[in-house]
């Protein structure tokens, strides 16, 4: 089973920054946050991950609090082409180690 | 960065016939590829993992007669669905393993008739 909690669905309007929660308070020392979107008819992308501290890049920012029982993953200025379901998976940072989907967020972006 | 190909992007077959869905690393050699399965508004689901040179392990619940999985070099792996029938109709999405990391196909539509 998906070790996360997220919402639903989620909407943001156009230029706004978009903050995407997740739960994860059975996390062990050794995994790390992943978050990755899946735009329809697409396969999943990855976004960004992190193990304690804060990480941002190009695409996203993810805030991990101190105990790293959730984080919340930020879009800076959401564009439409953001529109996608998004999910945040708690693992350990192997390639080799299989990923377990839970059922994300859909995020609408609206115009 | 990690490309990973699949091919067919889209597949119409008749009921009771095979299909063959090809994974592609493309400028990286994966030893483990994984295969997923998603049905509409659902979230994607492990079928199997599929090591290079041995068999593949399949999730419970997963036929292994009906989809085999074949991980024969560092750079493909197939997936055929035996005997499709409609219930079968799906987006497959396959992962292939490479620096340390995860890298996910486009996705193949498979449907059923």
């Amino acid at each position: 089973d998906a070790k996360t909690t997220q919402p639903p669905s989620m909407d943001c309007a156009e230029g706004r920054a978009a903050n995407l929660p997740c739960n994860h308070s059975t996390i062990s020392g050794n995994e790390y946050v992943y978050w990755y979107r899946q735009i329809h008819s697409q396969g999943p992308q990855y976004i960004i991950h992190g193990l304690k501290n804060n990480e941002t890049n190009e695409m996203a920012s993810l805030i991990i609090t101190e105990d790293r029982k959730s984080s919340t993953l930020i879009l800076p200025h959401a564009t439409l082409r953001d529109t996608a379901v998004y999910y945040c998976i708690v693992r350990v940072a192997r390639g080799d180690d299989k990923i377990i989907f839970g059922k994300g967020t859909r995020l609408h972006i609206l115009p | 960065g990690a490309v990973v190909s699949q091919h067919p992007s889209w597949v119409i077959c008749k009921s009771g016939t095979s299909v063959k869905i090809e994974c592609r690393s493309l400028d990286f050699q994966a030893t483990t590829m994984f295969w997923y399965r998603q049905f509409p508004k659902q979230s994607l689901m492990l079928m199997a993992t599929s090591n290079e040179g041995s068999k593949a392990t399949y999730e419970q619940g997963v036929e292994k007669d009906k989809f085999l999985i074949n991980h024969a070099s560092l750079t493909l792996s197939t997936l055929t669905v035996t005997s499709a029938h409609p219930e079968d109709s799906s987006f497959y999405i396959c992962s292939a393993t490479g620096y340390d990391e995860q890298f996910f196909g486009p996705g193949t539509r498979l449907t059923v008739l």
